[in-house]
């Protein structure tokens, strides 16, 4: 059974910081990984997808990682700003479109 | 393009009531899921709906959650009867096919906030 887990589950930053998420998974026969925002109240808003022959996506001061063989991917975030604060969550997609998600890392970028 | 629709968008309920969740995919989206997110955790997969037949309802509570897409496009979730523990958001997502090694990124709705009191 495919586990993800996110790492920290909480993090508090000043603004302009550059920081780092990290998620990890058990099984690697994913197909894509996917970094998701989740604002207090809101659903799901795709940042990243990374196809599983893939290394990394960027996206304007977003830049994803996969390593595929390790299990482990990470979110960079370059010079935090107080509106990037949320929830961000990974999942990874297995056979049959089937996502499993994180836990979540809760964001707060402090003005 | 509109996006996922879903309706209503809070409710608050008593123990052993019903409730009944709606959502409209993205049109042409064939595939439509129903997720349950409790605080402070990741979604949960319920069940996944290929046009109006179930792919997988494994973590289906069967005896008191229910799903249906009769026509391929609309759907509902309905819980009857609610337990405390019930008390999540439950969010709908739809994608569309493109095969199993397809990019068939899913797509939210905003999702439904249940309390059971």
């Amino acid at each position: 059974k495919q586990e993800v887990t996110q790492i920290p589950a909480a993090l508090s930053v000043p603004e302009g910081e550059n920081l780092v998420l990290n998620c990890s998974f058990t099984d690697s026969a994913i197909y894509n990984l996917q970094w998701f925002r989740q604002d207090p109240g809101k659903g799901l808003t795709s940042l990243l997808l990374i196809q599983s022959s893939q290394r990394e996506q960027t996206s304007g001061r977003l830049n994803a990682s996969l390593d595929k063989s390790s299990g482990r991917s990470t979110l960079y975030i370059a010079a935090s700003q107080p509106g990037d604060s949320a929830t961000y969550l990974c999942a990874v997609r297995l056979a049959g479109n089937m996502l499993t998600f994180g836990g979540g890392t809760r964001l707060m970028v402090k003005p | 393009e509109a996006g996922v629709a879903q309706s209503p968008r809070y409710k608050i309920i008593e123990k052993r009531q019903s409730v009944a969740f709606w959502c409209n995919p993205i049109s042409g989206h064939a595939t439509l899921y129903w997720y349950q997110q409790i605080l402070g955790q990741g979604p949960k997969l319920l069940i996944q709906f290929q046009n109006n037949g179930v792919v997988d309802d494994s973590q289906l509570p069967k005896d008191r959650f229910s799903a249906e897409r009769l026509k391929g496009v609309d759907s509902t979730l309905k819980i009857q009867p609610a337990k405390l523990e019930d008390s999540a958001v439950y969010l709908c997502a739809s994608s569309p096919y493109r095969g199993a090694s397809g990019n068939n990124e899913q797509f939210f709705g905003p999702g439904t906030r249940l309390t059971v009191l």
